[in-house]
């Protein structure tokens, strides 16, 4: 059902930039690419989204390439809480359909 | 506080029985989900409320009720629980229009014996 393509795992040092890919070839163009994470068994928590410019806010930033077929989630200097399943999503702002793959699991190891 | 709170937050039952998990939200949100989360942790739309109506209900038994009594809850009734429908649960809320992001509740991890 999703409409995006990750990697199942990724590790990563401590206080490193953590660069989480993304692919969203068929992407039309009003969507948009939301990133949520989920830490252990919590429920998803939203991180960023953005439409064709990048973004970046207190927790990451974005990097949506010029085709918008793919993305980078970057978080800038993980750390051991950044451990968590990575989900990339794509969806019409107004649409109420958010559907999640099967994201990426990050490890931040010390 | 709690922006989007599930009840209950354990819920273990027998086969057959029938059971409700209740959702609420305080963020004004006018857009509401479930979502099953199963034991290979894939997160699964089930339902979509906007304002009290039926957005997209995906292939999900009928035994699968959600009830939306206002925009701020959206339970989720169950009957004649099978042993499949152990999972964990999650409600969320956005709004459709604007900064759409989507706020999630703690779970419900429902164990059907």
């Amino acid at each position: 059902d999703a409409k995006t393509t990750q990697p199942p795992s990724m590790d990563c040092a401590e206080g490193r930039a953590a660069n989480l890919p993304c692919n969203h070839s068929t992407i039309s163009g009003n969507e948009y690419v939301y990133w949520y994470r989920q830490i252990h068994s919590q429920g998803p928590q939203y991180i960023i989204h953005g439409l064709k410019n990048n973004e970046t806010n207190e927790m990451a930033s974005l990097i949506i390439t010029e085709d918008r077929k793919s993305s980078t989630l970057i978080l800038p200097h993980a750390t051991l809480r950044d451990t968590a399943v990575y989900y990339c999503i794509v969806r019409v702002a107004s649409n109420n359909d958010m559907r999640f793959g099967a994201g990426t699991r990050l490890t931040v190891k010390p | 506080d709690t922006a989007v709170s599930q009840t209950p937050k354990y819920l273990v039952t027998q086969m057959g029985n029938d059971k409700s998990i209740k959702c609420e939200q305080n963020l004004g949100h006018d857009t509401m989900y479930w979502y099953k989360q199963d034991s290979k942790k894939f997160l699964k739309i089930m339902f979509s409320y906007n304002n009290k109506e039926l957005i997209i209900n995906e292939t999900v038994p009928n035994r699968f009720s959600p009830k939306s009594p206002d925009k701020a809850h959206l339970n989720l009734h169950i009957n004649s629980l099978e042993l499949g429908d152990s999972a964990v649960y999650f409600c969320a809320s956005s709004h459709s229009t604007g900064n759409t992001e989507a706020f999630f509740g703690q779970g419900t991890r429902l164990t059907v014996v």
